[in-house]
């Protein structure tokens, strides 16, 4: 079974342009999560899907970051514009909502020069 | 403000020692889970502890849950260069359906 998978694996833009980042989730996985960890700080919450529905986006750092996920299967997370600040990696996961055990992506490394 | 606090954030020992990692609280949580993550993937799940006192073995990995269910530790015997990693314990709140995560212990076992 294919595990969760992030695309890019890496990404260099420069301030001001726009980037989008895509997650697959494990299939049947009901429920996906963005997480970023900025360097030197822990890995926060960003936002929750319930198939295609926001369940919790409280982690959003502001209206800059755009989630979706169309027809409750793959993900995207969209930077516009983006700040020096977004740098990081972001980690995407998914679970099954009987097991509640999320299962990671490897990362998206942004750079933001 | 970071809602859990793990110690040591570097650890470096010799092959066949012991070790303990804390993670601490002031919050109470539902469950906490343990990761381990390695350089260039995501973090892979250890364990998840629900139980106040709860004490779950993993091999030569020992995790428990405080009674009082706001803290953790990690105890691994006898480490070995395969144990070399980041260990990551993450939160889960009452009546919130996400996790916190502490800074992360970045141990290195040295052969």
């Amino acid at each position: 079974e294919a595990g969760v998978t992030q695309f890019p694996s890496h990404s260099v833009i420069e301030k001001g342009q726009t980037v989008t980042l895509r997650c697959d989730p494990i299939s049947g996985h009901d429920n996906l999560y963005w997480y970023r960890r900025v360097m030197g700080k822990e890995i926060k919450f960003l936002l929750h899907f319930v198939k295609e529905s926001k369940q919790d986006e409280s982690g959003m750092p502001n209206n800059r970051f755009l989630a979706e996920r169309t027809g409750g299967t793959y993900s995207t997370l969209k930077v516009q514009p983006a700040e020096l600040e977004d740098s990081g990696v972001y980690f995407c996961a998914s679970s099954q909502t009987r097991t509640g055990e999320q299962f990671f992506g490897p990362g998206t490394r942004l750079t933001v020069l | 403000t970071q809602l859990l606090e793990q110690s040591p954030q570097f650890l470096s020992i010799q092959e066949g020692e012991n070790l303990t990692v804390y993670c601490n609280s002031s919050s109470v949580f539902s469950s906490l889970q343990w990761y381990r993550q390695e350089p260039g993937e995501g973090p892979v799940l250890l364990v998840t502890v629900v139980t106040g006192g709860e004490v779950k073995k993993l091999k030569r990995l020992t995790f428990q849950f405080g009674d009082a269910r706001k803290d953790s530790s990690l105890h691994i015997t006898a480490a070995q260069p395969g144990d070399t990693g980041l260990y990551l314990c993450a939160g889960r709140p009452y009546n919130f359906n996400k996790f916190y995560f502490g800074s992360g212990t970045k141990l290195n076992v040295k052969p």
